[in-house]
């Protein structure tokens, strides 16, 4: 299946702090999702990104996807304490692979 | 929103006994859905996927035989864990790709514990 690579596995910060998780594939994909899974949750989908150097935002979400179409990037402005969870990246044809993962803890 | 119904929530069982796990759309119609297990602090990894109609498709390592998936209507597909031991305790969801609204939508989960 589909290999999609994310850094970092962890990170804290403090509330208020911005955040960046980055997914990297060695193949081109077709295109990228971005998936948050709440402690004990499921994953909910955030956004879908297709184009090429494609950015979309979301309130103080930005997800980027890179020129070559085998990177991207969730940068999260301010955070906040409702922003804790683990954020995936995902890509895949016909199902969908999901990438390692960045937990995020937020410090109020 | 599309919604996907996953069921139990959890379930607790004793080694060697088979559990089932439902999952159904609620709202639409889903020919293709797919199986992820994740164990604690671990990415889902994609178990199969069911497809309506017909045998479902396995991913490299996951035992035909022992994870049962048996997809008989468009809004429901069932995940069958045949004599589980402790080892096949996990959280296993379900999820559907609703078309038009991008992205896939998840069940709630199951948590299994083998006990």
């Amino acid at each position: 299946g589909q290999q999609v690579m994310q850094i970092p596995q962890y990170q804290h910060v403090q509330e208020g702090e911005d955040f960046t998780t980055y997914c990297n594939s060695s193949t081109t994909l077709s295109n990228i999702q971005w998936y948050k899974q709440r402690p004990g949750g499921h994953p909910v989908f955030l956004i879908q990104l297709v184009k090429s150097g494609e950015v979309k935002k979301q309130k103080r979400l930005t997800f980027q996807f890179g020129e070559a179409k085998k990177n991207s990037s969730l940068h999260i402005t301010a955070t906040q304490t409702t922003d804790v969870g683990t954020y995936f990246c995902a890509a895949g044809a016909n199902n969908l692979f999901f990438g390692t993962g960045t937990r995020l803890t937020v410090i109020p | 929103g599309a919604v996907v119904s996953q069921h139990p929530s959890w379930v607790i069982c004793k080694s060697g006994t088979s559990v089932k796990i439902e999952c159904r759309s609620l709202d639409f119609q889903a020919t293709t859905m797919f199986w992820y297990r994740q164990f604690p602090k671990q990415s889902l990894m994609l178990m199969a996927t069911s497809n309506e109609g017909s045998k479902a498709t396995y991913e490299q390592g996951v035992e035909k035989d022992k994870f049962l998936i048996n997809h008989a209507s468009l809004t429901l597909s069932t995940l069958t864990v045949t004599s589980a031991h402790p080892e096949d305790s996990s959280f296993y969801i379900c999820s559907a790709q609703t078309t038009g609204l991008g992205g896939y939508t998840f069940g709630s989960g199951t948590r299994l514990t083998v006990v």
